[in-house]
């Protein structure tokens, strides 16, 4: 059974930093793509970034991130521990969501589709 | 970079009914492989969305056959055939860069 289990969430401060970690199981964790979604509170989905496999070289994409989140997140994986990380950078209070992690369906290239997600993590920016 | 917009942003049907939901993509989200990079997800309060569609047009493992979806380039449709109480919930598209649309919020008339 595929299981994906986000941590790192809390309150944090504006203008510091927070790292999310999701643990990955029950699949061969460094065949697939893997993704960071977040949901603000009340409001609709908004894509992180992604991290792809090595077999496709193992490179972030942001292109379909929200502006604000470019440059300040940075996502990386470690296959040997099944584990993909966001690094959250100069946070904002517009930051505040449930960051979910999520696994590509096919694991190519591009975003295909998410088949499988974790709980979510909640993150609260604020003074 | 890709803008995802959804329409209507709420639909009421009834029962049984059929169900429509559009998408529009700011440029063609079809690759050189012919296929086109669009997803189609359901989300319920206090739950991670749900995967219905890849591809625009493959529906993922263990979704009912009454969803289906169609389009290619830009313009996508994802429909429900009939309406089930357990449809109600708020649906995404998704493109191969991983942006949103901003969601359409199912409820039954």
């Amino acid at each position: 059974e595929v299981q994906l289990v986000e941590s790192g969430g809390g309150l944090v401060q504006p203008g510091r930093s927070l790292r999310l970690s999701c643990r990955a199981s029950g699949f061969i964790f460094g065949d697939y793509t893997m993704g960071w979604v977040r949901q603000a509170p009340g409001k609709g989905l908004e894509c992180v970034g992604f991290i792809r496999s090595k077999a496709y070289g193992g490179t972030t994409e942001f292109a379909g991130s929200a502006a604000s989140v470019k440059g300040r997140f940075t996502i990386s994986r470690d296959d040997s521990k099944g584990i993909v990380y966001l690094q959250m950078n100069s946070l904002q209070t517009e930051d505040t969501a449930v960051y979910y992690c999520a696994r590509d369906v096919v694991g190519g290239y591009f975003w295909v589709g998410a088949d499988n997600w974790g709980q979510g993590t909640l993150v609260t920016v604020s003074s | 970079d890709i803008v995802m917009t959804q329409s209507p942003d709420s639909l009421a049907v009834s029962l049984g009914e059929r169900a429509t939901f559009n998408c529009k993509a700011s440029q063609s989200v079809l690759y050189s492989d012919n296929k086109n990079y669009l997803a189609w997800y359901q989300q319920k309060p206090g739950q991670p969305p749900k995967l219905l569609i890849y591809w625009a047009s493959t529906r993922a493992s263990g979704v009912a056959d009454r969803f289906s979806g169609s389009g290619a380039g830009t313009d996508f449709t994802l429909t429900i055939s009939s309406l089930q109480a357990e449809d109600v919930a708020v649906y995404y598209c998704q493109q191969f860069q991983g942006s949103f649309g901003q969601g359409t919020q199912l409820e039954i008339k």
